[in-house]
C-alpha cells in the first residue's frame, strides 16, 4: 500500500520561501505515475498546485507560476515543493499526493495525511 | 483556463435516500472528469475516473455519468458514512482543475 508523509516548517514568515518534502513509502516515485501537491485553505475547496513526473518534467497551476518549483530525488523516494515570497493567502493545508496511470490519468489514488503551514511574523 | 462549477453548494439528504450532485465544466472535457470524497479533517479520497469508472473498493451505490460539459455523481442510498463533501476534478493538458465542492449533509 502506497503511503506518502509530508515534512516541513509549519511557520514560515511572510516574503520568505516555504519548502515541503513528500516521502513516498510502498511504491517507486519512479514508477509510470506523476506525483503532485494540492492545497486548500481551511473550509474551503482544494486546489491543485502542480505535479513532476520521476524524470523532472512538471506542469503547474498557472495562477502560481513562477513562484511554485517542484523537485524529485529518486534516490530518497521523495518529491519536494517550493513557494517562493509567501503570504498569509499561503497559510493553507498541503497535501502531497499520486496520480496514477493506466495509460491514462487514473485519479489522485493516494494522498498524504496533509500539512498546515502558516505564515505569518 | 477551465471552470468546474459544482451545485448545489450543500445538499441536506436523509439516510437511504438518493444524492445527485452536479458538475459543469467551462468547456468540454470530454471524460476526463474524477470526483472526490472528503471527510472532515480527511484527506480525499478518489472514487470515480474517466467520468465513470468507479475506483479501487469503491461502493455500487457511487456512480458517475456524462460527458463534455456536464457531469453526474449518483449516490443510490446514502449511508451514514457517506456525508461528506464532494469535489469533481478535470484532467485537461498539463493542468488539473477542482470544482468548488457539494457538501452533503444529513436532512
Amino acid at each position: 500500500q502506497v503511503q506518502l508523509q509530508e515534512s516541513g516548517p509549519g511557520l514560515v514568515r511572510p516574503s520568505e520561501t516555504l519548502s515541503l518534502t513528500c516521502a513516498v513509502s510502498g511504491a517507486s516515485i519512479s514508477d509510470e505515475n506523476w506525483w503532485t501537491w494540492v492545497r486548500q485553505p481551511p473550509g474551503k475547496a482544494l486546489e491543485w498546485i502542480g505535479e513532476i513526473y520521476h524524470g523532472g518534467t512538471t506542469n503547474y497551476q498557472p495562477s502560481l507560476k513562477g513562484r511554485v518549483a517542484l523537485s524529485v530525488d529518486r534516490s530518497q523516494n521523495r518529491f519536494s515543493l517550493r513557494v517562493t515570497s509567501v503570504t498569509a493567502a499561503d497559510t493553507v493545508l498541503y497535501y502531497c499526493a499520486r496520480e496514477i496511470y493506466r495509460g491514462h490519468f487514473s485519479g489522485i489514488d493516494s494522498w498524504g495525511q496533509g500539512i498546515l503551514v502558516t505564515v505569518s511574523s | 483556463e477551465i471552470v468546474m462549477t459544482q451545485s448545489p453548494a450543500t445538499l441536506s439528504v436523509s439516510p437511504g435516500e438518493r444524492a445527485t450532485l452536479s458538475c459543469r465544466a467551462s468547456q468540454s472535457v470530454s471524460s476526463n472528469l474524477a470526483w472526490y470524497q472528503q471527510k472532515p479533517g480527511q484527506a480525499p479520497r478518489l472514487l470515480i475516473y474517466g467520468a465513470s469508472t468507479r475506483a479501487t473498493g469503491i461502493p455500487a451505490r457511487f456512480s458517475g455519468s456524462g460527458s463534455g460539459t456536464d457531469f453526474t455523481l449518483t449516490i443510490s442510498r446514502l449511508e451514514p458514512e457517506d456525508f461528506a463533501v464532494y469535489y469533481c476534478q478535470n484532467y485537461g493538458t498539463y493542468i488539473l482543475t477542482f470544482g468548488g465542492g457539494t457538501k452533503v449533509d444529513i436532512k
